[in-house]
């Protein structure tokens, strides 16, 4: 079976804090993908990468970076968190292009005070 | 930018009910998949159509890329409460590696 593990199910931050949220795959996956879910927005794409030390903007990539230094651990960074930042993230993987379905890992529910 | 919206957001259908829910793109997709999310938990693969016009069933659910392979839809027939969550469909643009998903619809069913 697929896995997809993130660092943290529930985190609480302050605001301005730097705040980083680890994804790691277990399946050689060539794709991953960070996503923030919101009520009634279904998911945003906010940056995925399809190799090492490779990056793409997705639809939402303010206030965020990522780094992918290793196939299986892909990190998002939120450099100065905020309010407006408080939200589900979700990391997916996939097997090559996005063609391939996307395993998704249990989520991190983020909350920035 | 591209937009991949759904009908309706959310649907509260008695047990045995029929659901539909439907999927609309902005742009021609390549392809289209649907996930569906348990309450609490992540989403889940359950499908994806390629070709025009294309219908699959699994089980109780029917899925359909229009011809046009700009809209798509997801049938339940006769649901059941397993079948509460919210499901997603989700396109990949035929101009790009990108997947949009769809904003999602939540199905509530009562027993």
């Amino acid at each position: 079976d697929v896995k997809v593990t993130q660092s943290s199910r529930y985190l609480v931050k302050r605001t301005g804090e730097k705040v980083f949220l680890e994804c790691v795959q277990d399946m050689d996956h060539e794709n991953m993908f960070w996503y923030r879910q919101d009520p009634g927005l279904g998911l945003r794409l906010i940056y995925f990468s399809y190799d090492v030390k490779m990056k793409e903007k997705g639809d939402i990539p303010e206030g965020y970076s990522v780094s992918r230094e290793k196939k299986e651990r892909f990190s998002l960074i939120l450099e100065s968190a905020s309010t407006n930042q408080t939200s589900m993230y979700l990391c997916a993987s996939s097997l090559w292009q996005a063609s391939y379905e996307q395993y998704f890992g249990p989520g991190t529910r983020l909350t920035v005070t | 930018g591209q937009q991949v919206m759904q009908i309706p957001q959310y649907q509260h259908v008695q047990e045995g009910e029929d659901f539909t829910t439907y999927c609309n793109s902005s742009t021609t997709l390549s392809n289209i998949q649907w996930y569906k999310q348990r309450p609490g938990g992540h989403p889940v693969f359950l499908i994806q159509l390629v070709k025009s016009g294309e219908v699959k069933k699994q089980k109780r659910l029917t899925f359909q890329f229009g011809e046009a392979k700009k809209n798509s839809s997801l049938h339940i027939t006769a649901t059941q409460t397993t079948d509460v969550g919210t499901y997603f469909c989700a396109g990949r643009s035929n101009t790009g590696n990108q997947f949009y998903f769809g904003t999602g619809t939540s199905l509530t069913v009562i027993p």
